[in-house]
């Protein structure tokens, strides 16, 4: 089994909808990310959390809202999805405090907003 | 803060010739370096890493790539390439240690695709 899962794989939503894109890890690390990449940028940082109690935004938050429910579990939600969050979402797992600075990722989630 | 810069966005070769794919890094602070794989409709796979020691770093399908301090760079090569690597590289960097608004943060490069011919 994959050590970091996402569902949904593939989503297609309408602009002004909510929608959810969860992500759950069993690698008990206690760091978690969520990243999106667009062709030619490379993968941005959207949100992260060092632990259950610990929230930060990365450099494109706007428009994006996250949920640290358990150490093992970060959602990302997108309040009222736009086109231009059209993109592919990943998340992310580490544990620098095990000497894991390398990132663990997801399969990704292919998400379109029409 | 850091900023990484992949020379090439797209790189050609022929089916067993040999491969670089460039990267520089710029920081305030020493880094740890990677290179991750992304192969078609996939998620990101740790190729390599360098956190310390030997400046020559080996990783899996027989890449590698070598840290230089001075140049501030972290290119990826393999001797010989097969159709099998055909894929998007990612070279990416975090500041070791504790404390400043970067840590634990990696930042991404913004990819080479690397195509392989027969």
């Amino acid at each position: 089994d994959a050590d970091v899962t996402q569902t949904p794989r593939n989503r297609i939503t309408k602009t002004g909808k909510r929608i959810m894109l969860e992500c759950s890890q069993t690698k008990g690390h206690d760091r978690m990310y969520w990243y999106r990449q667009d062709p030619g940028l490379g993968l941005r940082l959207i949100y992260y959390s060092f632990d259950v109690k610990d929230i930060n935004k990365g450099e494109i938050s706007d428009g994006y809202s996250v949920s640290r429910q358990a150490q093992a579990k970060f959602s990302l939600s997108l309040e009222s999805a736009i086109p231009n969050q059209t993109a592919l979402y990943f998340c992310a797992t580490s544990d620098p405090g095990q000497g894991v600075y390398e990132q663990y990722f997801g399969p990704g989630t292919r998400l379109t907003v029409t | 803060a850091q900023s990484v810069t992949q020379l090439d966005s797209q790189v050609p070769v022929f089916e067993e010739a040999p491969v670089e794919l460039r990267c520089n890094y710029s920081s305030s602070v020493s880094v740890y370096l990677f290179w991750y794989v992304q192969y078609p409709n996939q998620g990101l796979q740790l190729l390599l890493k360098y956190l310390s020691g030997s400046t020559l770093v080996k990783g899996i399908n027989g890449f590698e790539a070598e840290f230089n301090k001075s140049q501030t760079s972290f290119h990826l090569r393999k001797p010989s390439v097969h159709i099998s690597d055909t894929a998007e590289y990612f070279c990416a960097v975090i500041p070791p240690g504790a404390g400043g608004t970067s840590y634990g943060k990696l930042t991404f490069g913004q990819g080479t695709i690397l195509t392989v011919h027969p």
